[in-house]
């Protein structure tokens, strides 16, 4: 079975800690995604990577980043944790070819205390 | 305008009813069309991919209007276990740009 998996289901930082998520996906998809998701927003696009070493800017990217050293890994890094990113966080993969249909990892529900 | 519209629910129903969400979307270059379902605290999953010639699985029904830029997510005999949130999705040329939509919130009760 496919799978795109998240290193965390549940994680607690204190503020100003550097946050690492990660996220491992064995589809050989070209293209990887970093989503928030919280009450009466919806999902919302932090980053995005089209291939290695490449990356791209979505619709939130403040107070975050980003690498993609391998394919099959993409890692969002929140540099000095604050309260607003409590939220889930959810990592996907899609391929270039095909439909694009997106796979979805099971989330990491972060709390900033 | 939002770019991806869907119905705000929530949908309140008893089982066995017939339940229809509605999607529209505003770029009509868009290329790929699918409903995901989102269980309480799980991540979203793939229901169905869309295309303009309609398909069917089982219970639910999927249809695509290019020309009034519209999608559509038809449920028969809902069960209880269809309760969740039904995300419409949108990606544009080459899979470039991809638009979630809000959410429909299902309730099936008995």
């Amino acid at each position: 079975d496919v799978k795109v998996t998240q290193s965390s289901r549940y994680l607690v930082k204190r503020t100003g800690e550097k946050v690492f998520l990660e996220c491992v996906q064995d589809m050989d998809h070209e293209n990887m995604f970093w989503y928030r998701q919280d009450p009466g927003l919806g999902l919302r696009l932090i980053y995005f990577s089209y291939d290695v070493k490449m990356k791209e800017k979505g619709d939130i990217p403040e107070g975050y980043s980003v690498s993609r050293e391998k394919k099959e890994r993409f890692s969002l890094i929140l540099e000095s944790a604050s309260t607003n990113q409590t939220s889930m966080y959810l990592c996907a993969s899609s391929s270039r070819k095909g439909n694009y249909g997106y796979t979805f990892g099971s989330g990491t529900r972060l709390t900033v205390v | 305008r939002k770019e991806v519209e869907q119905d705000p629910g929530p949908f309140n129903v008893p089982e066995g009813a017939t339940v229809v969400f509605n999607c529209t979307y505003s770029n009509s270059a868009s290329q790929s069309f699918f409903w995901y379902r989102q269980d309480c605290r799980k991540e979203p999953k793939l229901l169905m991919s869309v295309y303009s010639s309609g398909n069917e699985d089982g219970r639910f029904t999927a249809q695509l209007n290019r020309a009034s830029q519209y999608i559509s997510l038809l449920i028969r005999d809902s069960k209880l276990s269809d309760s969740a949130t039904y995300l419409c999705v949108v990606i544009g040329t080459g899979g470039f740009k991809t638009i979630f939509g809000a959410g429909t919130r299902l309730f099936v009760k008995a």
